[in-house]
């Protein structure tokens, strides 16, 4: 079985620009998580997907940031008008059922940097 | 400050060696706690999870500890190998209806040489 996979694994761009990030959760994965590390600092929750509603978006720190889940699958990220301080990896990651037992599942991040 | 502090943040041991990783957590309320492994490039992994009333649980070589009352928990490396080369992250989970919270610590960088 498939992991969750994240596209592109490295992007650079300058200030201004847009950038989307990709997320594949796992098949069947209803709950969908968008944390981000920058550098220096731990990971922190962004948002959280349960199927294409937005359960809780309350990480997200401003409104450069959209993410959306079209359709319960896979879910974009993207960033507009991309900032310095954006740099950081953006991880997804995914789980079956929420609760006491839930494990989220990471992908591999992709690494943004902004220039 | 954050809410789950990790020390050291990084060490470095030799093969065969055992280690030992800390962490401080003051979330509040708490439901269980997980120790991640981090290979560089790649997603955190869980290695253990522990409910507020578990003391210990074990992973192959790797065997968490759990103090509730002191808020903290640590992670033993037995035996190190040089895959052991990682960065390893404490995260205190609180659960919730409408979905889990979780506070991630900074991580300990472990390096493993021959």
């Amino acid at each position: 079985e498939a992991g969750v996979t994240q596209f592109p694994s490295h992007s650079v761009i300058e200030k201004g620009q847009t950038v989307t990030l990709r997320c594949d959760p796992i098949s069947g994965h209803d709950n969908l998580y968008w944390y981000r590390r920058v550098m220096g600092k731990e990971i922190k929750f962004l948002l959280h997907f349960v199927k294409e509603s937005k359960q809780d978006e309350s990480g997200m720190p401003n409104n450069r940031f959209l993410a959306e889940r079209t359709g319960g699958t896979y879910s974009t990220l993207k960033v507009q008008p991309a900032e310095l301080e954006d740099s950081g990896v953006y991880f997804c990651a995914s789980s079956q059922t929420q609760g006491l037992g839930e494990t989220q599942y990471f992908g591999p991040g992709t690494r943004l940097l902004v220039l | 400050k954050n809410q789950v502090e990790q020390s050291p943040q990084s060490l470095i041991i030799l093969e065969g060696k055992n280690c030992t990783l800390q962490c401080n957590y003051t979330v509040s309320p708490f439901s269980n706690l997980r120790w991640y492994k981090q290979d560089t490039g790649r997603g955190p992994v869980s290695l253990t999870i522990m409910t507020f009333s578990e003391n210990t649980k074990s992973n192959g070589r790797y065997t968490a500890t759990l103090d509730a009352d002191t808020k903290q928990s640590s992670l033993h490396i037995t035996a190190s190998q040089l895959s052991d080369s990682a960065s390893y992250i404490c995260v205190v989970i609180h659960y919730k209806a409408a979905g889990n919270k979780l506070t991630f610590g900074g991580g300990t960088r472990v390096l493993v040489k021959p």
